[in-house]
């Protein structure tokens, strides 16, 4: 069950650290996103990426930030700066016109 | 403003009932949508995709673009159907293409 892997799966902050939150892919895709999963909310978009040394700002990347230095690897840090991090949060890559997505990491910032 | 709307956000059927799950979006340019689904402890996934019109695990979804949906249909519901289902519209954005999702739709089918 490769493919795109997420880790942790479950990871505990204090309030006012940053933390980072990893994102592997073996599917050898350019394009890797990260979105937030909050209950009654859907799926939303925090940043993406195309291509290596570049991405983009998505709906919601207030108080995040990536890095995409290399084409299986697409990091999302939250910081401290964002006012809500405890959520699921979700990596996923694509093809064309499918996307795969990992199995989320659930940060709580306490 | 938002591109995809789910208008329920629980759907709760009988075992061998229909099903409809609505989707709206509003989209100006020619849309790509899709159906994603997220059963218990499982990945997000594709379901179906507008373009390919097939049916899959015996559900339908056809693109109409009068009236801007793109419901996922199927005539009768089965208990492994229970998950959360997600309508997403492929749209592009500095160049390339994002998926657009809307809040979700929660199926529960019971025995």
């Amino acid at each position: 069950d490769g493919g795109i892997t997420q880790s942790p799966k479950y990871l505990f902050r204090k309030e006012g650290q940053n933390v980072t939150l990893s994102c592997e892919q073996n599917l050898n895709h350019d394009a890797m996103y990260w979105y937030r999963q909050d209950p009654g909310q859907g799926l939303r978009l925090i940043y993406y990426s195309q291509i290596v040394n570049d991405f983009q700002k998505g709906d919601i990347a207030e108080g995040y930030s990536v890095s995409r230095e290399k084409k299986e690897s697409f990091p999302l840090t939250v910081t401290s700066a964002q006012k809500n991090p405890t959520a699921f949060y979700l990596c996923a890559s694509s093809t064309g016109f499918k996307a795969f997505f990992g199995q989320g990491t659930r940060l709580t910032v306490v | 403003a938002q591109r995809v709307t789910q208008p329920e956000k629980l759907l709760s059927v009988f075992k061998g009932a229909p099903v409809e799950l609505k989707c709206n979006y509003s989209y100006s340019g020619s849309p790509e949508l899709f159906w994603y689904v997220q059963y218990s402890r499982q990945r997000l996934q594709l379901l179906l995709r507008h373009i390919s019109r097939e049916s899959i695990k015996g559900f339908t979804a056809d693109l109409n673009k009068g009236e801007t949906s793109f419901h996922l249909k199927k005539p009768f519901a089965q208990e492994e159907d229970s998950a959360m289902y997600y309508c997403a519209l492929s749209e592009p954005r500095s160049g390339y293409s994002t998926l657009t999702f809307g809040k979700g739709t929660m199926l529960l089918v019971s025995p």
